[in-house]
């Protein structure tokens, strides 16, 4: 178990709502990331955090936005969301190594109506 | 552009039979190579890699082979189990502070029984 804790797990609403999943972990690492899975796309990366206060862009990271004021937790907010959003989004640590291994959470399901 | 294909979405095999999951990569300059497994509703987990360096990991059931000048990643599963059944996604990494990791689509395994 590595401590990663996502909220909400699911989550409909409508198109041009503000959306924020959040990202809680209980082991104090550095790199956390926020993944959305899609058919056809795999994982693709959206932001990424390597401190408090230190974020920077992934893949597809337009229209997300992502805050991170404390070491455990890793926001991801849909400002106004669109349909293209409804996908399933996950959270990732890195605990450090060579091998690059992520733990993720468990995921949340997004749908925007 | 994808950088690492997967080009199979899904793949049968009876169980007891070997299990060969395909990834071919564009990229030469990672760290790592990785597979990761995932069940529905679930979080992807870390399965085996292989580093840049070797051409061949083993882990149980499980073996990963490299072929650089191909740029081609295969996992083997043998002997398959229904337990096995899940989607499979290879996964290049490249080293650093931050671990810059990129997801193939995914390959659907189903192993019948």
């Amino acid at each position: 178990d590595a401590g990663i804790t996502q909220s909400p797990r699911h989550k409909v609403t409508e198109t041009g709502t503000p959306v924020t999943l959040r990202c809680h972990q209980t082991e104090n690492h550095r790199y956390m990331y926020w993944y959305r899975q899609d058919p056809g796309h795999g994982l693709r990366l959206i932001h990424y955090s390597y401190g408090v206060k230190d974020t920077d862009k992934g893949e597809v990271s337009d229209g997300y936005s992502v805050s991170r004021s404390k070491t455990e937790d890793f926001l991801l907010t849909l400002e106004s969301a669109t349909s293209s959003q409804t996908s399933v989004y996950f959270c990732a640590i890195y605990p450090g190594g060579n091998t690059g291994e992520l733990f993720f959470g468990e995921g949340s399901r997004l749908t925007v109506l | 552009d994808q950088q690492v294909k997967q080009n199979s979405p899904s793949l049968s095999v009876q169980e007891g039979r070997i299990s060969i999951l395909n990834c071919d990569y564009t990229n030469s300059m990672f760290d790592y190579f990785l597979w990761y497994k995932k069940y529905p509703a679930e979080g992807p987990t870390f399965l085996i890699s292989i580093s840049s360096i070797k051409d061949k990991n083993e882990d149980g059931r499980f073996t990963v082979f490299l072929n650089k000048s191909a740029k081609h990643l295969s996992l083997h599963i043998v002997p398959s189990q229904p337990g096995d059944s899940a989607v499979y996604f290879c996964a290049e990494s490249f080293g650093g502070g931050y671990q810059k990791v990129t997801f193939g689509t995914g390959t659907k395994l189903q192993v019948i029984p």
